[in-house]
C-alpha cells in the first residue's frame, strides 16, 4: 500500500522559516493535502490540493510538490504555530486516504 | 457555517460494537461530491482514515478494518453512522468525523469535528 513518510521532528526559531517534508513514491502526481494540529484540538485544514490555502489561513503557510516530496513551508514563524503536521493523499489505486506519520513542529 | 458532532459511548468492553453517530449542519448529504469520512488517533499517534461515503452512497473502507467496519448515512438527519464490530483495547482512540471534499483523484478533510474518545476496557 502507498506510504507517505515525513520526519517525526522540526525545529525553527521564531521569525525563521520551516520546511515539513512528505515523501512518498511519485507523490508530485498526486494531491497532498496538509493538516496542523494543535494539542487537544482537532486538525485543521491549512492547504489542499497541493499549495492552496482556504479562507482564513494566512499566506505564511504555503505548499509545493514535486517528483517524490511535498513540502509544506511555513514563513515567519510564531510561537502559536507549534503543533503537528500531518499530510494526506488520496490513493486511487486502492480506494484509500492515506496520512503521512506527522512531524511535530518546534519553535524555539 | 459547515459543522460536525460526533457521539457515541465513551466505553465499551472487549468484543462489543462500537456505533458512533456524526451529526452534521451547514452542508447536505445528499448533494455534489461532499461526503463524510471517520478518522481516528490513538492517543499520542498518528491519524487513521476508517471509512468514506460520499452522497451518492459510495463507500470506501480502510483495507485493515474493512472486515468491521460498515458506514451509512440518514440523509433525513443529517447523520452518518459508523459501526466497527469486535473492538479491542488497541481501538481506544479518538474518533473524528469530517466533511470529505471529493474531487477526482483528490479529496480532503475540512471542517473536522471536535473528536470523541472512545476507551475500550473491561
Amino acid at each position: 500500500s502507498y506510504v507517505l513518510t515525513q520526519p517525526p521532528s522540526v525545529s525553527v526559531a521564531p521569525g525563521q522559516t520551516a520546511k515539513i517534508t512528505c515523501g512518498g513514491n511519485r507523490v508530485g502526481r498526486k494531491s497532498v493535502h496538509w493538516y496542523q494540529q494543535k494539542p487537544g484540538q482537532a486538525p485543521v485544514l491549512v492547504v489542499f490540493d497541493d499549495s492552496d490555502r482556504p479562507s482564513g489561513i494566512p499566506a505564511r503557510f504555503s505548499g509545493s510538490n514535486s517528483g517524490n516530496t511535498a513540502t509544506l513551508t511555513i514563513s515567519s514563524v510564531e510561537a502559536g504555530d507549534e503543533a503537528d503536521y500531518y499530510c494526506q493523499v488520496w490513493d486511487s489505486s486502492s480506494d484509500h486516504v492515506i496520512f503521512g506519520g506527522g512531524t511535530k513542529l518546534a519553535v524555539l | 457555517q459547515v459543522t460536525l458532532k460526533e457521539s457515541g459511548p465513551v466505553l465499551v468492553k472487549p468484543t462489543e460494537t462500537l456505533t458512533l453517530t456524526c451529526t452534521v449542519s451547514g452542508f447536505s448529504l445528499s448533494n455534489g461530491r461532499t461526503g463524510v469520512s471517520w478518522i481516528r488517533q490513538p492517543p499520542g499517534k498518528a491519524l487513521e482514515w476508517l471509512a468514506q461515503i460520499l452522497s451518492n452512497d459510495e463507500k470506501s473502507y480502510s483495507t485493515s478494518l474493512k472486515s468491521r467496519l460498515t458506514i451509512s448515512k440518514d440523509t433525513s438527519k443529517s447523520q452518518v453512522i459508523l459501526i466497527m464490530t469486535n473492538m479491542d483495547p488497541v481501538d481506544t482512540a479518538t474518533y473524528y468525523c469530517a466533511r470529505d471534499e471529493a474531487y477526482g483523484d483528490s479529496n480532503w478533510f475540512d471542517p473536522w469535528g471536535q473528536g470523541t474518545l472512545v476507551t475500550v476496557s473491561s
